[in-house]
């Protein structure tokens, strides 16, 4: 069966510092692979997604890149975080013809 | 590009009452339509799908229900739970050439026991 991971759960980072959320996926190939965030007690705003190994697509300009070194792994980075960038961070993944799977996701609060 | 809209943005019902929560989208090429619920502090779950070829979809005590023509579809919970308290968010898909679901912005539902 598929899994999603997504790690690490919480995280709390001075301003300035630098950022990397891991998510993987098992049980499938070729997934679409998404970023969403979701500040307190609001929608899910995507971020980045992609279709394929080195393939990312940008939603929103902003502090943050996504990489995907590998068919199930998908980085989301920053180099230097800001204040705005604390929230709950969601990785999803997808295949054609059905919904997205969420991971569980990492709540970052940027000090 | 898609557009969803959700109402309410909160709901309140008493234990054993019905909910409904109701979403219209703008692109008519859409055709796959799921329904997610998010406890606090969790990720979505996807609870209950439907696409643009079936009019009605039940699972236990939570329906879906789309109508094409107006581009809306709804999702029904009957004989609520206190476990049924959740942010719950409708999506829709539009077919070849799109990538991601868009979102609604979510209904917060409150089940007063």
């Amino acid at each position: 069966s598929q899994t999603i991971h997504q790690w690490p759960a919480t995280l709390v980072q001075p301003v300035g510092s630098p950022l990397s959320l891991e998510c993987t996926v098992e049980g499938t190939s070729n997934p679409n692979l998404y970023w969403y965030r979701q500040a307190a007690g609001r929608g899910l705003q995507l971020l980045f997604y992609s279709v394929g190994i080195g393939q990312i697509s940008s939603e929103v300009p902003q502090n943050l890149s996504a990489s995907r070194p590998q068919d199930r792994q998908f980085i989301l980075s920053s180099k230097k975080l800001l204040l705005s960038d604390s929230g709950f961070y969601l990785c999803a993944w997808r295949l054609r013809g059905v919904g997205y799977t969420f991971g569980s996701g990492t709540r970052l609060t940027v000090v | 590009g898609e557009n969803v809209e959700q109402h309410p943005s909160t709901l309140s019902v008493q234990e054993g009452d019905s909910a409904v929560i109701k979403c219209t989208y703008s692109d008519s090429a859409s055709n796959y339509f799921p329904w997610y619920k998010q406890e606090l502090g969790k990720g979505p779950q996807l609870i209950i799908d439907i696409r643009s070829n079936v009019g009605e979809k039940k699972d236990q005590r939570i329906a879906v229900t789309l109508n094409k023509t107006a581009k809306h579809f709804s999702l029904h919970i009957t004989e609520t739970q206190p476990e049924d308290s959740a942010v719950y968010f409708c999506a829709a898909y539009s077919g070849a050439g799109s990538y991601q679901l868009t979102f609604g912005k979510g209904t917060k539902l409150s089940v007063i026991p």
